[in-house]
């Protein structure tokens, strides 16, 4: 099945405490993007990746760091997470870019204490 | 980032009755797509236009882009309790971010 797989779903963590959520796809998407949804901001972008070991960054890259060093994973790594980045998070790939449409992954529910 | 309003921001209807949710823009764009999040899932894509004027048609979902390529909508006719979710578009100008509307959050009443 096509699909984009995030893990963990749930996380709780304490502030500081590096962590990493991994993202895959397996239909050979050559973008994959980070967002993060809060209410009354809808979905903001992190970090973007056109295609394997080139990274951008979105409108909102601060507090977070990418790599795509393979095709199929894109993780998510917070160094040192502070409680404003308590939010939901979702990873999605197309097949070329902003011409294609977006499948996400199911997200993850990320809270910082 | 991408300068988009999507309006209305609520929308509660009885179902039944038709709904209608618009996006525009300051700029002209390239491309326009809608997604659908439903309450706790993730949005899933529906449509994308790119001609001018375009129409698509989704069984009761209309799709329009319009003929100066700024603004768009979705339209539900004889809405139905699954169709409740928040509706967001996706516009495109240039360069290659990713950006999306703050979304029209539809609740249907039975």
């Amino acid at each position: 099945e096509a699909q984009v797989t995030q893990n963990p779903r749930y996380l709780i963590t304490v502030t500081g405490k590096k962590l990493t959520v991994t993202c895959s796809q397996n239909m050979n998407h050559e973008y994959m993007s980070w967002y993060r949804q809060d209410p009354g901001l809808g979905l903001r972008q992190i970090y973007y990746s056109m295609n394997v070991e080139v990274t951008d960054k979105g409108d909102v890259p601060e507090g977070y760091k990418v790599s795509r060093k393979e095709k199929r994973n894109f993780p998510l790594i917070l160094e040192s997470p502070s409680p404003n980045q308590t939010s939901l998070y979702f990873c999605a790939s197309s097949l070329r870019g902003r011409n294609y449409g977006y499948t996400f992954g199911s997200g993850t529910r990320l809270t910082v204490v | 980032g991408q300068q988009v309003m999507q309006i209305p921001q609520y929308q509660h209807v009885q179902e039944g009755e038709d709904f209608t949710t618009y996006c525009n823009s300051s700029t002209t764009l390239s491309n326009i797509q809608w997604y659908k999040q439903r309450p706790g899932g993730h949005p899933v894509f529906l449509i994308q236009l790119v001609k001018s004027g375009e129409v698509k048609k989704q069984k009761r979902l209309t799709f329009q882009f319009g003929e100066a390529k700024k603004n768009s909508s979705l339209h539900i006719t004889a809405t139905q309790t699954t169709d409740v979710g928040t509706y967001f578009c996706a516009p495109a100008n240039t360069g290659n971010q990713f950006y999306f509307g703050t979304g029209t959050s539809l609740t249907v009443i039975p």
